[in-house]
């Protein structure tokens, strides 16, 4: 099976940068992917990786140790607007298990 | 830019009521999923659909659920006889390759069984 940890909630202030980490354990990898959803909402796509490293995208970024089982996203100048839930999921062939989500608020 | 459209958004039904939840994939997506989400929990793996035939399904998935893409352009998912543990928000998902980077949800169907 797989077991998927983040951390449930993580509060920041707008303009600061907050990191969520996300360890797994798979017995196939195809990728780790972070999603954004905003209650009652679907997810929406941010980053992934499927090789080692960082990968940048504005104001994300997201990077992944496959030998450790960790990745973490990164959100930069934070706005009032990401407020969310960001889930990290491993896709397995086709499928994606995800996290339980770390809920993000941002406050003034 | 392309989205995965589906009705209802949200869909009252009685417990023991069979309920169809519709989807429409990316008209060139050849991978089609669902998931589902219960309120407050993390989101689920359904199934996965290819070719007209499920090519993975979780244990969640049990006989109450079955999938079928009627026309080549709608998916949808069938629970024949709903539960109160089957409220849910039910996301389905399409890819043009199994799984790739291009892996869109739709908005979702709330649906609440009383």
């Amino acid at each position: 099976g797989q077991n998927i940890d983040q951390p449930t909630e993580m509060t920041a202030t707008e303009g600061a940068i907050v990191q969520i980490n996300c360890t797994y354990q798979t017995s196939g990898f195809n990728g780790l992917f972070w999603y954004q959803q905003h209650a009652g909402e679907a997810p929406t796509f941010l980053s992934y990786n499927v090789l080692d490293g960082l990968e940048e995208k504005g104001r994300f970024s997201s990077f992944l140790s496959r030998s450790k089982g960790y990745s973490y996203l990164l959100l930069k100048e934070l706005q009032m607007k990401d407020s969310a839930s960001y889930l990290c999921a491993v896709r397995s062939w086709g499928k994606f298990q995800f996290g339980a989500g770390t809920q993000v608020v941002v406050t003034p | 830019e392309p989205e995965v459209t589906q009705t209802p958004s949200h869909q009252v039904t009685q417990m023991g009521q069979e309920v169809i939840l519709r989807c429409v994939p990316i008209s060139n997506h050849l991978y089609f999923y669902w998931y589902r989400q219960i309120l407050g929990q993390k989101v689920e793996f359904l199934v996965s659909f290819y070719n007209n035939e499920i090519s993975e399904k979780s244990e969640i998935f049990d006989d109450q659920f079955s999938v079928e893409r009627p026309d080549g352009s709608n998916f949808t998912l069938k629970i024949r006889s709903t539960k109160l543990e089957d409220s849910a928000m039910y996301f389905c998902a399409s890819s043009e390759l199994q799984g790739d980077y291009g892996y869109t949800f739709g908005s979702g169907t709330r649906l609440t069984v009383v």
